[in-house]
């Protein structure tokens, strides 16, 4: 059954570094999101992506992130300069077109 | 300002009972529904869903019922099992181009042998 993986599983990080977090999507998808969840706290929506652009993004999304599908497989997240309080799971989840979305295992970022 | 409310943090039930899991949204606009389960360190799975153009959906054990009129929607797991045990979201989107769920906090189901 394909499925949506995540890389790296875990990622420890120092405050200030940059990190990129991978997605692979399902290959005939064609929305793309990123979602994260603090511990303890609800799934928030990141950024949606369709047609190789930002749909929607949220208020959390602000300049310190980005988005990119750069080779027509891989989705990224990139957080530019990490702050103790983006210490969340991050999930990437695909989308054929309206209808279920399925969600990768997440990423542990944790800034220390 | 939540879209998506699920009210009930925690659920306890007995093995075999009901799980009754609410959810209301403020939006209107919604036309899809989502339930979720979430197990602990994994990412969402995809439970079961609801066009807003019904009002029951069913599968297996699972039934989701939507009241458009009240913005309500319900998840009905009968009969309960420990292996329901984990956090439930409810979602909604507006599908097309946006696509994007707008979920709800969650509510722990615990089931008790």
């Amino acid at each position: 059954e394909p499925e949506v993986t995540q890389t790296p599983s875990h990622q420890v990080t120092q405050m200030g570094q940059e990190v990129i977090l991978r997605c692979v999507p399902i290959s005939n998808h064609l929305y793309f999101y990123w979602y994260r969840q603090i511990l303890g706290q609800k799934v928030e929506f990141l950024v949606s992506f369709y047609n190789n652009e930002i749909s929607e993004k949220s208020e959390i999304f602000d300049d310190q992130f980005s988005v990119e599908r750069p080779d027509g497989s891989n989705f990224t997240l990139k957080i530019r300069s990490t702050k103790l309080e983006d210490s969340a799971m991050y999930f990437c989840a695909s989308r054929e077109d309206r209808g279920i979305a399925f969600f990768g295992q997440g990423t542990r970022l944790t800034v220390v | 300002d939540q879209q998506v409310k699920q009210n009930s943090p925690s659920l306890s039930v007995q093995e075999g009972r009901i799980s009754i899991l609410n959810c209301d949204y403020t939006n209107s606009m919604f036309d899809y529904f989502l339930w979720y389960k979430k197990y602990p360190a994994e990412g969402p799975t995809f439970l079961i869903s609801i066009s807003s153009i019904k009002d029951k959906n069913e599968d297996g054990r699972f039934t989701v019922f939507l009241n458009k009129s009240a913005k309500h929607l319900s998840l009905h797991i009968v009969p309960s099992q420990p292996g329901d045990s984990a956090v439930y979201f409810c979602a909604a989107s507006l599908g097309g181009s946006q696509g994007n769920l707008i979920f709800g906090k969650g509510t722990k189901l615990s089931v008790k042998p």
